[in-house]
């Protein structure tokens, strides 16, 4: 089947490194996205990777590799306001099927 | 504000009603995509839509049906409404076939009666 999996929470303190996983089971896609929703607010683009590497952008960053089915957020520095719910996305080839990851709560302790 | 529009913000309806949401992409994306969230759940895909094409299609029930008009806005259709349809259905929109950006609209939360 097509699935991405990711841990269903994860709790770290203000001003931690947390490391957020997906790992696949599909057969192919094209690249890996990763949102960020609040409780009762949509979800928002964060990071793309089209390629197997790590993207930065600012205190997210985000990591993938292929031949390992396996794709990461790491967020840095973390505030408050990043507790959220944070899911692994990807386009699947061939059915072209959005599909997002199980989801991960992060809860930010000060 | 992400520049998608959806309508009504809330839908309360009894169950074997039928109702119709609306999407307004951001302007010049092509692509509209419709979403259900189900409490505490993730997101299931259900419909893309690629300037006015149905372009892949998700776990979306018989029930349920969707289109794109020419000027680029979209109506998700559900009929025989179900207790367990009740969720928050986001449309989002992005400017291509799918690789790129998805941009999510405020959402409209059904409760099914």
């Amino acid at each position: 089947g097509q699935s991405l999996e990711q841990p269903s929470e994860v709790t770290a303190v203000e001003g931690a490194i947390v490391q957020i996983n997906c790992t696949y089971q599909t057969s192919g896609f094209y690249g890996l996205s990763w949102y960020q929703q609040h409780d009762g607010g949509a979800p928002t683009f964060l990071s793309y990777n089209a390629l197997d590497g790590l993207e930065e952008t600012g205190r997210f960053s985000s990591f993938l590799s292929r031949s390992d089915s396996y794709g990461y957020l790491l967020l840095q520095e973390l505030q408050m306001k990043d507790s959220a719910s944070y899911f692994c996305a990807g386009l699947t080839s061939g059915t072209y099927k959005y599909i997002f990851g199980t989801g991960t709560r992060l809860k930010v302790l000060a | 504000d992400s520049g998608v529009t959806q309508t009504p913000k809330h839908l309360i309806t009894a169950t074997g009603q039928r109702v119709t949401l609306r999407c307004s992409p951001r302007s010049g994306d092509l692509s509209v995509y419709w979403y259900q969230q189900s409490l505490d759940q993730g997101l299931q895909f259900l419909i893309q839509y690629y300037n006015g094409e149905e372009r892949a299609k998700g776990n979306i029930l018989e029930r349920f049906s969707a289109q794109q008009f020419p000027d680029l806005h979209s109506e998700l259709n559900l009929s025989s409404l179900e207790l367990g349809d009740s969720a928050l259905y986001f449309c989002a929109s992005s400017t291509g076939l799918g690789t790129d950006t998805q941009y999510f609209g405020p959402g409209t939360r059904l409760t099914v009666l």
